[in-house]
């Protein structure tokens, strides 16, 4: 069972500031994801990745196979980022097992 | 709108009822996914359909709950005997093969 460890769980930032979120896990996959949640809502998917890097707007997903880690970034980041940043992995087993998620981490913007 | 759609978005119900949810996945997507996500923790994987098929079921998925795709379409997740523990947020998903997977807006179950 793979075990996904997401940095920090909490994070208060000012406008502009940029944002590293990072996540770590603890057995191959086959893909990453990157989601974003607002309080009472639903899920978004922002990213989703397997190696490399992925940019999309102001956000930034990079994947390190070898090491079993990712990271989100947020460049000029603005209030209306604030949400909860989840990471899930997809096994190697070919998704039959579902995403294995992170507990997310909470993100606030102040302006 | 074509994303994935639930229903409804809110149940309360009293401990011991029956309730039943469903889930309306993209239409040409053939994966479908069902999670539970309870209060300041991330979603846990419950059960998956490959079409038609329930290939995977999670041991969280205890015999009080019961998830159908009958024609490979839209998936319904029922629970009996409902206990206060069950109260959290349902959440479906669905995916093409090797792709990306699409949430819904969830299905909030609160228990008395």
């Amino acid at each position: 069972k793979n075990e996904v460890e997401q940095s920090p769980q909490n994070l208060t930032a000012q406008e502009g500031e940029f944002i590293t979120i990072n996540c770590s896990y603890s057995v191959g996959i086959s893909a990453l994801h990157w989601l974003q949640q607002h309080p009472g809502g639903g899920i978004v998917s922002l990213f989703m990745l397997s190696s490399g890097k992925k940019k999309h707007g102001r956000l930034i997903a990079t994947i390190n196979i070898q090491e079993k880690h990712s990271s989100l970034h947020i460049t000029a980041s603005h209030p209306r980022d604030s949400a909860v940043y989840i990471c899930a992995v997809l096994g190697s087993g070919g998704g039959a097992d579902g995403l294995t998620f992170g507990k997310g981490t909470h993100l606030i913007i102040q302006p | 709108d074509t994303g994935v759609s639930q229903d409804p978005r809110h149940k309360i119900t009293k401990r011991g009822q029956n309730v039943t949810f469903r889930c309306d996945p993209i239409s040409e997507h053939n994966r479908l996914y069902w999670y539970r996500q309870t209060l300041g923790q991330g979603p846990e994987f419950l059960t998956y359909f490959q079409n038609e098929a329930q290939l995977e079921k999670s041991r969280l998925l205890s015999d009080r709950f019961s998830a159908e795709r009958p024609k490979g379409s839209f998936s319904t997740l029922e629970i009996q005997r409902t206990e206060q523990g069950d109260s959290a947020m349902y959440l479906c998903a669905s995916s093409s093969q090797g792709y990306e997977q699409f949430f819904g807006p969830g299905t909030r179950l609160t228990v008395l």
